[in-house]
């Protein structure tokens, strides 16, 4: 089946600096990607829509200018959360589509102290 | 968008038993109806999905049904294994756009 990975796995940074996290489909090519939050013991979060080629759709109440997102090439999306701060430490799992089914990269942990 | 409920949020079961997990969505246009199974602190992964044309789909111990009227589909699981426990979540999707997902339900299932 098709594969998707991410990098880091697991980052903690300093409040205030800003963290690049790094979606790729490695077996195939994703003109969509989609990245979601998860908090501890609760569900996904569809944070935004990676468009190749073009602007993110972002969800209703993110921020675009906090979370960065840019997709230059058909295998790979990032997201760039900008001045983090304590309350941004979450678990960021990006996705990318094959005809229906959605298949999950294995999630950045982001710790910001 | 969308909105997708969850319940039950916890379920415990004894091995042997079955387990069955509701989910409602509020877009009629919503046409795919994936289920994911998350242990902690892994990826999702895909366990059965059905879509708006079919009303159930079955896989050895897993089963989905789909009411497309009342806009509910809801995950049975039979002869539930100690391997079962994990975190479910369901989630509606208009055909390859984004994924919007229930709240989850964490099961349990005890020797």
């Amino acid at each position: 089946g098709a594969v998707v990975s991410q990098h880091p796995s697991w980052v903690i940074c300093k409040s205030g600096t800003s963290v690049k996290i790094e979606c790729r489909s490695l077996d195939f090519q994703a003109t969509t990607m989609f990245w979601y939050r998860q908090f501890p013991k609760q569900s996904l979060m569809l944070m935004a829509t990676s468009n190749e080629g073009s602007k993110a759709t972002y969800e209703q109440g993110v921020e675009k200018d906090k979370f960065l997102i840019n997709h230059a090439s058909l295998t790979l999306s990032t997201l760039t959360v900008t001045s983090a701060h304590p309350e941004d430490s979450s678990f960021y799992i990006c996705s990318a589509p094959v005809g229906d089914t959605q298949y999950f990269g294995p999630g950045t942990r982001l710790t910001v102290l | 968008g969308e909105n997708v409920e969850q319940h039950p949020s916890t379920l415990s079961v004894q091995e042997g038993d079955s387990a069955v997990i509701k989910c409602t969505y509020s877009d009629s246009a919503s046409n795919y109806f994936p289920w994911y199974k998350q242990e902690l602190g892994k990826r999702p992964q895909l366990i059965i999905d059905i879509r708006s044309n079919v009303g159930e789909k079955k896989d050895q111990r897993i089963a989905v049904t789909l009411n497309k009227t009342a806009k509910h589909f809801s995950l049975h699981i039979t002869e539930t294994q100690p391997e079962d426990s994990a975190v479910y979540f369901c989630a509606a999707s208009y055909t390859g756009n984004q994924f919007y997902f229930g709240t989850g339900t964490s099961l349990t299932v005890i020797p």
